[in-house]
């Protein structure tokens, strides 16, 4: 089945630790999403990636990281500069630019400690 | 300033009624996308419309581009349907999300 899965669903880390979230599609997609949910306000954008090794920041990008080796991984690191980093995390994909219809993965809750 | 706005923020329902979630956004726009949440956090494309109405199932969207507005509608709602819905405006390039409509339809 295609689709896009995220790993682990639930992340905790302690204060000051850098964490890596996983995302990766088999539907072969070029284009990649990372958004952060927080309560009562919409999917903010943290970095996109069009293509292979070429990644773009969005409206949050302060704090986290990003890096496209591979067309179907798009890992997402929250680094310790993150101030707030307690929140949802969504990974998405499209064939080609947001004008199509994104795909979501499940999600990951990070709460930091 | 792009901005997509959601009315109502909570919304709950009894089995069979009739449902609108209304989505107005502030400039012009490409296209608006509906999306549902699971109350387990993952989210499904429900709808992309650019003018008119789509109809899929007891779901169906209209968009005004006049007014710049837009609606869900559900019809029979049923406990199944519970779940946060969500707009989300295309400007250029770049999708703009509402804060989300949280259903509740009871039994």
């Amino acid at each position: 089945d295609g689709g896009i899965t995220q790993s682990p669903k639930y992340l905790f880390r302690k204060e000051g630790q850098n964490v890596t979230l996983s995302c990766e599609q088999n539907l072969n997609h070029d284009a990649m999403y990372w958004y952060r949910q927080d309560p009562g306000q919409g999917l903010r954008l943290i970095y996109y990636s069009q293509i292979v090794n070429d990644f773009q920041k969005g409206d949050i990008a302060e704090g986290y990281s990003v890096s496209r080796e591979k067309k179907e991984s798009f890992p997402l690191t929250v680094t310790s500069a993150q101030k707030n980093p307690t929140a949802f995390y969504l990974c998405a994909s499209s064939a080609g630019s947001s004008y199509n219809e994104q795909f979501f993965g499940p999600g990951t809750r990070l709460t930091v400690l | 300033k792009n901005e997509v706005e959601q009315s109502p923020q909570n919304l709950t329902a009894q089995e069979g009624e009739f449902i609108t979630i209304n989505c107005s956004y502030s400039v012009g726009i490409s296209a608006l996308h509906w999306l549902q949440q699971h109350p387990g956090g993952g989210i499904v494309s429900l709808f992309m419309l650019s003018s008119g109405k789509k109809k899929h199932g007891r779901l169906i969207a209209t968009i005004n581009i006049q007014e710049k507005h837009s609606s869900l509608h559900i019809t029979a709602s049923h406990p199944r349907d519970s779940a946060v819905y969500i707009c989300a405006a295309l400007y250029g390039n770049k999708l703009v999300f509402g804060a989300g409509t949280i259903l509740r339809v009871k039994s």
